[in-house]
């Protein structure tokens, strides 16, 4: 079974500052892995994702994540935080290539980003 | 380009009742998937329906169930609710190959 794991359920960060939120995942199999964003009573918003192609894979909102196989990570970082960025934020992995997985998303814990003036 | 459309928004129901809720996704968009979000348990896979045809399930009772119309809209169905089933429902829908988007949700209180 495939597995993510957010480190970190709630991140304080400073306006203009590097923005980090950590994901690792786990699979048996080259997995395709996902950010998303969720405002207060909203739904989930695709900021990014990895489907095999380019490592480095540039999103929406100037946010950024870096596949990186040997550590089983897909970080997401943005350089400079703004004040709208403050949500929710869910990394996850999906099973979709795997035979008969169809599409299922596995998620991780969230975490919560403040962004402080 | 309409996204995903849930309805309701918000729903209060009571103990023991049923509910439907209700999802249209994205024109040309033929998978349409459910989730539970719930701040104990997160987000958790419900059901996936493709072409009308449940595709994948995740680890609910019988009483979740689904379907998907020949127009790829989908309802999701609760039988005799539980307090425990109060939670926020997203429904996301998929073109053929990766890729998720997901509709504002229905807020379900069980009371």
């Amino acid at each position: 079974a495939q597995s993510v794991t957010q480190l970190g359920s709630h991140v304080s960060v400073s306006e203009g500052a590097l923005v980090l939120l950590r994901c690792n995942y786990s699979s048996s199999v080259p997995p395709y892995l996902f950010w998303y964003v969720q405002y207060p009573n909203q739904g989930l918003q695709l900021l990014l994702k990895y489907t095999s192609a380019a490592t480095l894979v540039k999103g929406i909102n100037g946010f950024e994540a870096e596949f990186k196989k040997s550590e089983t990570s897909f970080h997401l970082t943005k350089p400079s935080a703004h004040m709208s960025d403050a949500a929710e934020y869910f990394c996850a992995v999906s099973d979709q290539g795997l035979t008969g997985g169809g599409n299922k998303l596995t998620f991780g814990t969230g975490t919560q980003l403040k962004v402080e003036l | 380009k309409a996204g995903v459309t849930q309805t309701p928004r918000y729903l209060i129901k009571t103990r023991g009742q049923q509910v439907t809720l209700s999802c249209s996704p994205i024109s040309g968009h033929r998978s349409v998937s459910w989730y539970q979000q719930t701040p104990g348990q997160g987000l958790q896979f419900l059901f996936e329906y493709f072409s009308e045809t449940q595709r994948n399930k995740g680890n609910f009772p019988g009483r979740f169930s689904g379907r998907q119309f020949s127009n790829s809209r989908s309802e999701m169905n609760v039988s005799t609710l539980e307090l425990g089933d109060s939670a926020l429902y997203l429904c996301a829908s998929s073109p053929e190959q990766y890729g998720y988007t997901f509709g504002s949700g229905t807020r379900l209180t069980v009371v």
